[in-house]
């Protein structure tokens, strides 16, 4: 997997939007970022992922540089259940159902 | 529709003894693994398999092993527990059908799983 460095916490009001970076700087031209979140004692949720453009679905957007460098993942309107570490991830995608390497992440607390 | 299912919740258990973590998916993903969270870590691969019959090491795959006889089953099997394998535990599943993309994983809700 490619590294990656993400800042170890964030803080964000309710109602206003998050935006979480990503460092991916060794980033080969297939390989996908993914992004993964865990609320406290829960598993893994899925959130998105993306190859070179821009994605959105209905939990979040995803903003890739031209690069590839670097990433950002955007919660538009944070509520307090957005409270989670979040992990960016840019696993091999040479072989398939490939084992996903999970870091720190990012813990974001979103504030009241 | 259940996703993935995990048994025990939560489990203690006496060092030395066998302990099998169950694992159950429905949604006919030909891949599945089994992670370890400490805190601090994050989560760690174990064991996975891409597809029943076949299985493979992750990043800390001792003391531990795993079989796939079937889609929808993956069980982890602790031989002889030890206290460092205190931990929780998170099996997942993924499927894709283009081989060249690594797909998204599904997490079950874990087992907490303590040693003594």
């Amino acid at each position: 997997d490619a590294k990656t460095t993400q800042p170890p916490s964030m803080d964000c009001a309710e109602g206003r939007a998050a935006n979480l970076p990503c460092n991916h700087s060794t980033i080969s031209g297939n390989e996908y970022v993914y992004w993964y979140r865990q609320i406290h004692s829960q598993g893994p949720q899925y959130i998105i992922h993306g190859l070179k453009n821009n994605e959105t679905n209905e939990m979040a957007s995803l903003i890739i540089t031209e690069d590839r460098k670097s990433s950002t993942l955007i919660l538009p309107h944070a509520t307090l259940r957005d409270t989670a570490v979040y992990y960016c991830i840019v696993p091999l995608s040479n072989f398939g159902n490939e084992k996903l390497t999970f870091g720190t992440g990012t813990r974001l607390t979103i504030i009241p | 529709i259940a996703g993935i299912t995990q048994a025990p919740t939560s489990q203690i258990l006496a060092a030395g003894r066998r302990m099998t973590l169950r694992c159950t998916q429905d949604m006919r993903h030909n891949a599945m693994y089994w992670y370890r969270q400490d805190l601090g870590l994050g989560l760690r691969l174990i064991h996975y398999s891409n597809t029943a019959g076949t299985t493979g090491k992750g990043e800390v795959p001792d003391g531990y092993s795993v079989s796939r006889a079937n889609t929808d089953d993956f069980p982890l099997t602790l031989a002889s527990a030890v206290p460092s394998q205190t931990s929780v535990y998170f099996c997942a599943s993924s499927d894709s059908p283009d081989r060249a993309v690594a797909d998204t994983q599904y997490f079950g809700p874990g087992t907490r799983l303590t040693v003594l």
